[in-house]
């Protein structure tokens, strides 16, 4: 079975410009959920998506936004970029959303980069 | 607000030797799981530890679920370089339908 692919895995963008990322799970997953990874702050959760609904929201600024499709594909947006946002961005499929049995599969990330 | 707090921070030790790293809460999670990141990758699910007491192996990895829910350990014995990663233990809570919660981790640098 495939596992979580995200692309692109690099990407160097200019501060103001926005950034696509896409993420595809595990196939029979429906949910995704999004992780900003820093040095100094771990692993952040943005959101989680499960048949195409946000479930959960962490506590980001509204410049971060994501969607999720009905093949359980996901993409997150970052609009208006700023120097602060250069981080490893993480993508995690797993088969329930919650629970002691919520288990996550993550992708390799995509290492975005804001000059 | 749930917190893991992860222990220690940073590691570095000789290959051969043993090691335990700590995930602890003051929080009861119905589950915790054990992930290993290594530079330029997603972390990859190790363990999940579901019942209060539970000691899992895998290999020379044992994972350890407090007998309250509210802590885990890991311990590797004989450490190698191949274990060099970052270490990250996640909780998942008992009330359900909320996010993961994460510990910043430990950095194990095992040196040949």
């Amino acid at each position: 079975k495939a596992g979580v692919t995200q692309t692109p895995r690099y990407l160097i963008k200019t501060r103001g410009q926005q950034v696509t990322l896409s993420c595809s799970p595990i196939s029979g997953h429906r949910s995704v959920s999004w992780y900003q990874q820093t040095p100094g702050q771990g692993l952040q959760f943005l959101f989680e998506y499960f048949s195409e609904t946000q479930r959960n929201k962490g506590n980001f600024p509204g410049r971060f936004s994501g969607r999720q499709f009905s093949n359980s594909r996901s993409e997150m947006n970052v609009s208006t970029l700023e120097l602060g946002d250069s981080a490893l961005y993480l993508c995690a499929s797993s088969l329930a959303s919650g629970g002691a049995s919520y288990e996550q599969y993550f992708g390799p990330g995509t290492r975005l980069t804001v000059t | 607000t749930q917190l893991l707090e992860q222990s220690p921070q940073f590691l570095s030790i000789q290959e051969g030797e043993n090691l335990t790293v700590y995930c602890n809460s003051s929080s009861v999670f119905s589950s915790l799981q054990w992930y290993r990141q290594e530079p330029g990758e997603g972390p990859v699910l190790l363990v999940t530890v579901v019942t209060g007491g539970e000691v899992k192996k895998l290999k020379r990895l044992t994972f350890q679920f407090g007998d309250a829910r509210k802590d885990s350990s890991l311990h590797i014995t004989a450490a190698q370089p191949g274990d060099t990663g970052l270490y990250l233990c996640a909780g998942a809570s008992s009330s359900g339908n909320t996010p993961l919660v994460f510990g910043k981790g430990t950095r194990l640098s095992v040196i040949a």
